[in-house]
């Protein structure tokens, strides 16, 4: 079984720019969720899709980022335009349902850095 | 809304002894607390993980206990070896059943 893809797993842009980074989970798992990671903090959740829908986008820190799953499958996450506090590991993680007993499988993640 | 603290952020041992790291919650409805372990350059994995009607819960030589009326649950890992270095994260899925995460603790085994 394929695990979760990211790409690409590093992107240096400079401020001001866009950057689209994909996630393309299990086959089969309805949900998927994009966390960022600061260096040294918690991951920090960004947003939750049920196939194509968002379920729950109380994470994202403002409307600079737009995450889209057209038809349910791969979700893309834009950041438009880039500001350096947007420096991160950016991951993407999948789980077939939200029973306990459903992990999370995660991406190898994509490393931003905005200079 | 959920808060999940983990300390320490960075654990030194030697090898062969034992590492415990330590997570508390908030949320007294928080019901699944899952840990993952995070090696150098790969992604996020899990390792353990524990339900709320559950004390503690055993794997080879990682255990994780949960204390309800206290709201913390700890990583124990015995006998430790090299391959045990990594950062290892706690979370806590919320009513919501959003997993809530802590800031990780970056576990060394020293040689």
């Amino acid at each position: 079984e394929a695990g979760v893809t990211q790409f690409p797993s590093h992107s240096v842009i400079e401020k001001g720019q866009t950057v689209t980074l994909r996630c393309d989970p299990i086959s089969g798992h309805d949900n998927l969720y994009w966390y960022r990671r600061v260096m040294g903090k918690e991951i920090k959740f960004l947003l939750h899709f049920v196939k194509e829908s968002k379920q729950d986008e109380s994470g994202m820190p403002n409307n600079r980022f737009l995450a889209e799953r057209t038809g349910g499958t791969y979700s893309t996450l834009k950041v438009q335009p880039a500001e350096l506090e947007d420096s991160g590991v950016y991951f993407c993680a999948s789980s077939q349902d939200l029973g306990w007993g459903s992990p999370l499988h995660f991406g190898n993640g994509t490393r931003l850095t905005v200079t | 809304g959920e808060n999940v603290e983990q300390h320490p952020s960075t654990l030194s041992v030697q090898e062969g002894d034992s590492a415990v790291i330590k997570c508390t919650y908030s949320d007294s409805a928080s019901n699944y607390f899952p840990w993952y372990k995070q090696e150098l350059g790969k992604r996020p994995q899990l390792i353990i993980d524990i339900r709320s009607n559950v004390g503690e819960k055993k794997d080879q030589r990682i255990a994780v206990t949960l204390n309800k009326t206290a709201k913390h649950f700890s990583l124990h890992i015995t006998e430790t070896q090299p391959e045990d270095s990594a950062v290892y994260f706690c979370a806590a899925k919320d009513s919501n059943y959003q997993l809530i995460w802590g800031a990780g603790t970056k576990l060394i085994i020293k040689p």
